[in-house]
């Protein structure tokens, strides 16, 4: 079975564009996690999609958004870059994610983006 | 509100002897823990995970962790460290009532030499 996968790899932007990241889930996999990684603030929770719906947010502004499809997969997008956007963009999906039961998360490789 | 705390930030050991990664965790309910270990350049990759069944958790490529409820930790060990075993590693609770969403502790470095 084929692993989570991300595109693209790598990113280069200027500060003010957007940028959309997109993720594939594990086949079967119903639940999609964003997570964002800089050497400052370390691996820090986006949002969750469920469904199609977003089910979990964590503290960032509303530049980050993200959307889920119909088959699971799912795309996070920032608006209005700026410096401190520069990081590794980590995607994970899982079965299904019930707060009673915490299904494993398996995590792509990852989209690395740089802001000049 | 539930926290990990990774006690050291960076682990030297040499091939063949112990590794011992610490990891302390708060949590106001019984917590799901996770080790998780990331490679330079690659995704993260799950080592092992506790969900409230037996407190000695076996994984994958020799590592294993003990829950200990009376010290609110969460080792993770391995007996014997190979030059493979050089990476991060990062101590992951679920915070209760939303189980999709991990809270990271910020990582162990270790290094393995000759």
């Amino acid at each position: 079975k084929a692993g989570v996968t991300q595109t693209p790899r790598y990113l280069i932007k200027t500060r003010g564009q957007q940028v959309t990241l997109s993720c594939s889930p594990i086949s079967g996999h119903r639940s999609v996690s964003w997570y964002q990684q800089t050497p400052g603030q370390g691996l820090q929770f986006l949002f969750e999609y469920f469904s199609e719906t977003q089910r979990n947010k964590g503290n960032f502004p509303g530049r980050f958004s993200g959307r889920q499809f119909s088959n699971s997969r799912s795309e996070m997008n920032v608006s209005t870059l700026e410096l401190g956007d520069s990081a590794l963009y980590l995607c994970a999906s899982s079965l299904e994610g019930r707060d009673s039961v915490p299904d494993t998360q398996y995590f792509g490789p990852g989209t690395r983006l740089t802001v000049l | 509100a539930q926290s990990v705390t990774q006690l050291d930030s960076h682990v030297s050991v040499s091939e063949g002897t112990p590794v011992l990664l610490r990891c302390n965790y708060s949590s106001s309910y019984s917590p799901s823990l996770f080790w998780y270990v990331q490679h330079p350049n690659k995704g993260l990759q799950l080592l092992l995970k506790y969900t409230s069944a037996a407190t000695l958790v076996k994984g994958i490529n020799g590592f294993e962790a003990e829950f200990k409820k009376s010290e609110t930790s969460f080792h993770l060990t391995k007996p014997s460290a190979h030059m493979s075993d050089a990476a991060e590693y990062f101590c992951v609770v679920i915070h209760t009532g939303t189980a999709s969403k991990l809270t990271f502790g910020t990582g162990t470095r270790l290094q393995v030499t000759l």
